[in-house]
């Protein structure tokens, strides 16, 4: 199971673009990269995932470089309801589907 | 559409006592999780049902955990006896896919907050 490190807290301000990134050395062939978000008090919720190269959606864009060891989530113009914690998980499906949670990356959004 | 919803939001009980604590995954997804985060801890995965099988119930800490999904609809989760390191919150997650690849991103309830006094 590929283990995932990424940093614990991150401060921004509104308006400027956040990157968070994610190393996982032993990623595996097939595993996917997908990102949650969870704001207090509730559970996460999906991102973005991807496999190589980049990925954009309306939320955010994700970067992965050709070996594949690590990651960035890329948040553009990020606002005070960005504050939240980020999760980077990788290798879930060999474990069937399940989801493999590590501490996460605290983003704090100030005015 | 609703999303998965979970009842009670809140659950203060006793030790020794017995909780259940529902999920609605939304309609239609045949892939339902269990997960958990104890106070100052990650989230951790306790159990997966497909429809109304166990698919994986690896996480699942010990035997005082039960959880049910008759029909496979909705899903129980009973803790019988409580104890006080089973406090915590509890998350129920659904999905359509449950194999690898895009479209099968979990769709998270809001939790439900365990208290074991």
């Amino acid at each position: 199971l590929a283990k995932t490190t990424q940093p614990i807290s991150m401060d921004s301000y509104e308006g400027q673009e956040v990157n968070i990134t994610c190393s996982h050395n032993n990623i595996a062939t097939n595993d996917y990269i997908t990102w949650y978000q969870q704001f207090p008090s509730q559970g996460p919720r999906f991102i973005i995932q991807g496999y190589k190269t980049k990925v954009t959606n309306e939320v955010a864009s994700l970067f992965i470089p050709a070996d594949r060891k690590s990651s960035t989530l890329s948040l553009p113009r990020v606002s005070l309801s960005d504050t939240a914690v980020y999760y980077c998980l990788v290798g879930l499906y060999n474990q069937g589907g399940k989801l493999i949670f590590g501490q996460g990356t605290e983003l704090s959004v100030k005015p | 559409e609703a999303g998965v919803t979970q009842f009670p939001s809140h659950s203060v009980i006793e030790k020794g006592q017995t909780v259940t604590l529902r999920c609605d995954p939304i309609s239609g997804h045949d892939n339902l999780y269990w997960y958990r985060r104890v106070m100052g801890k990650e989230i951790k995965f306790l159990l997966h049902f497909v429809k109304e099988s166990k698919q994986d119930e690896s996480g699942m800490p010990n035997n005082r955990f039960l959880a049910e999904r008759t029909g496979g609809t909705y899903s129980t989760l009973k803790v019988q006896p409580a104890e006080l390191e089973d406090s915590g919150v509890y998350f129920c997650a659904s999905n359509l896919i449950g194999t690898p690849g895009p479209g099968n991103e979990q769709f998270f309830g809001p939790g439900t907050r365990l208290t074991v006094l």
